[in-house]
């Protein structure tokens, strides 16, 4: 079975600043990773995915991770980040098998001036 | 597309009573996913069905739990008798049955049970 481990639950920065989320993962076989991002009262939209390939992914909204298989990894980045990039982050892991996602407990980004 | 559509958005009933929620996918989706968020135990896969076949129900909490998908464009999920344990945010997904999709989120129904 495969587990995600989000380990910081917020994340507080200035308007501006860069930030990362980071995201780490457990599987006995090969994974293909996500971010989504939950705003208030909505449902999950994705942001990025790792399927194969180049290690390191571009999403929306300026966001990118790099797939680190070694350290088992998939952290969120973005250089610059805007008051409307508060929200709930969610890493999620799949094995392939349709889609089926197992996510880590949200990591919630709180952007201030 | 409208994309992945929910009823109701808010749900609050008493103890005891039958709860129905209801999910339409994506046209065109052959998964679907039910799964309930709560701040205790964040985001859990209920069940999912391919080809409107269950696959998957170990997660689904307990026997007061059952859930159906008669046809490709609709799915419930049934709560019966309701608790106030069962108070949460489910939300239903959908995506098609290959490897490089990713699933799409309904708006999710918020249920509260007092």
């Amino acid at each position: 079975a495969q587990s995600v481990t989000q380990l910081d639950s917020q994340v507080p920065v200035f308007e501006e600043a860069p930030v990362e989320l980071r995201c780490n993962y457990s599987s006995s076989v090969s994974v293909y990773l996500f971010w989504y991002v939950q705003y208030p009262n909505q449902g999950l939209q994705l942001l990025l995915k790792y399927l194969s390939g180049s290690t390191l992914v571009k999403g929306i909204n300026g966001f990118e991770a790099e797939f680190n298989k070694s350290q088992t990894s998939f952290h969120l980045r973005k250089p610059s980040v805007h008051i409307s990039d508060t929200a709930e982050y969610f890493c999620a892991v799949s094995t392939g098998t349709a889609s089926k996602l197992t996510f880590g407990t949200g990591t919630r980004l709180q952007v201030t001036l | 597309d409208a994309g992945v559509i929910q009823s109701p958005r808010h749900e609050v009933t008493e103890m005891g009573q039958e709860v129905t929620l209801r999910c339409k996918p994506i046209s065109g989706h052959n998964s679907l996913f039910w799964y309930r968020q709560t701040m205790m135990r964040g985001l859990e896969l209920l069940i999912y069905f391919n080809n409107n076949v269950p696959i998957d129900d170990s997660g689904m909490p307990e026997d007061r739990f059952s859930a159906k998908m008669p046809n490709a464009s609709f799915s419930t999920l049934k709560i019966q008798p309701s608790e106030p344990r069962d108070s949460a945010v489910y939300f239903c997904a959908s995506s098609l049955l290959t490897i490089n999709t990713e699933a799409f989120f309904g708006q999710g129904t918020r249920l509260t049970v007092v």
